[in-house]
């Protein structure tokens, strides 16, 4: 009841091109939704997160896409750049858990030139 | 502003041995959570600390252990290290109020390797 299923594992794309990963949740108690991203060597770091009464946020070229019915959300990064290139995890977490995030099994995606 | 600061950033140890890693939270910020990152089983939640005291706990045996400080630095300890323990160790603060949704920033990590 406490996962978070990620895919892909992994993700190859051209630059300029959309990524699309995708993350499905069991606990119905979720009420935060954070995508992260992580650089070999570096520490996770915050990219944009949403909450269930929202279907989508959109922070720059990052996209949180929400569906609370089918339980799944995803992130969507417009005109992917080799920068891009790192590994990036979905997580979740409820009310009065406040820094017990679940994690995502992460996805490494590489942009290329 | 300074961001999460770990402490040793590399570590090697041997099986049966302990180690204590230290975490600096930014300033102001009162929460602090541990996190385990392994290739094989991800990032995995140790526990939170909050005001001095221990908030939440994953499920990791009593070999982990944690505490902070009044002024909110953070450490955690493994004794009797077994070669499973070689992992990246996050810590990460945030403000920490009682709803989700606080920003959790994280430092760069501990590595610990046990042979």
């Amino acid at each position: 009841q406490q996962q978070v299923k990620q895919s892909p594992q992994s993700l190859i794309v051209q630059k300029g091109g959309i990524s699309i990963i995708n993350c499905a949740y069991e606990n119905t108690a979720f009420d935060y939704f954070p995508w992260y991203q992580q650089f070999p060597g570096k520490g996770p770091a915050l990219l944009i997160a949403i909450r269930p009464d929202v279907s989508e946020k959109k922070e720059g070229r990052f996209t949180i896409s929400f569906n609370k019915s089918a339980k799944q959300f995803s992130l969507h990064i417009m005109d992917s750049q080799p920068g891009d290139s790192a590994t990036y995890f979905c997580a979740a977490s409820k009310d009065g858990a406040t820094n017990k995030l679940i994690f995502g099994t992460g996805t490494l995606l590489a942009v290329q030139p | 502003k300074a961001g999460v600061t770990q402490t040793p950033r590399y570590l090697i140890k041997t099986r049966g041995q302990q180690v204590t890693l230290s975490c600096s939270p930014i300033s102001g910020h009162r929460s602090v959570s541990w996190y385990q990152q392994t290739p094989g089983q991800g990032l995995q939640f140790l526990f939170e600390y909050f005001s001095e005291t221990q908030r939440n706990k994953g499920n990791f045996p009593g070999r982990f252990s944690g505490r902070q400080f009044s002024n909110s630095r953070s450490e955690m300890n493994v004794s009797t290290l077994e070669l499973g323990d070689s992992a990246l160790y996050l810590c990460a603060s945030s403000l920490g109020g009682t709803s989700s949704g606080n920003t959790i920033y994280f430092g760069e990590g501990s590595w610990l390797t046990v042979v």
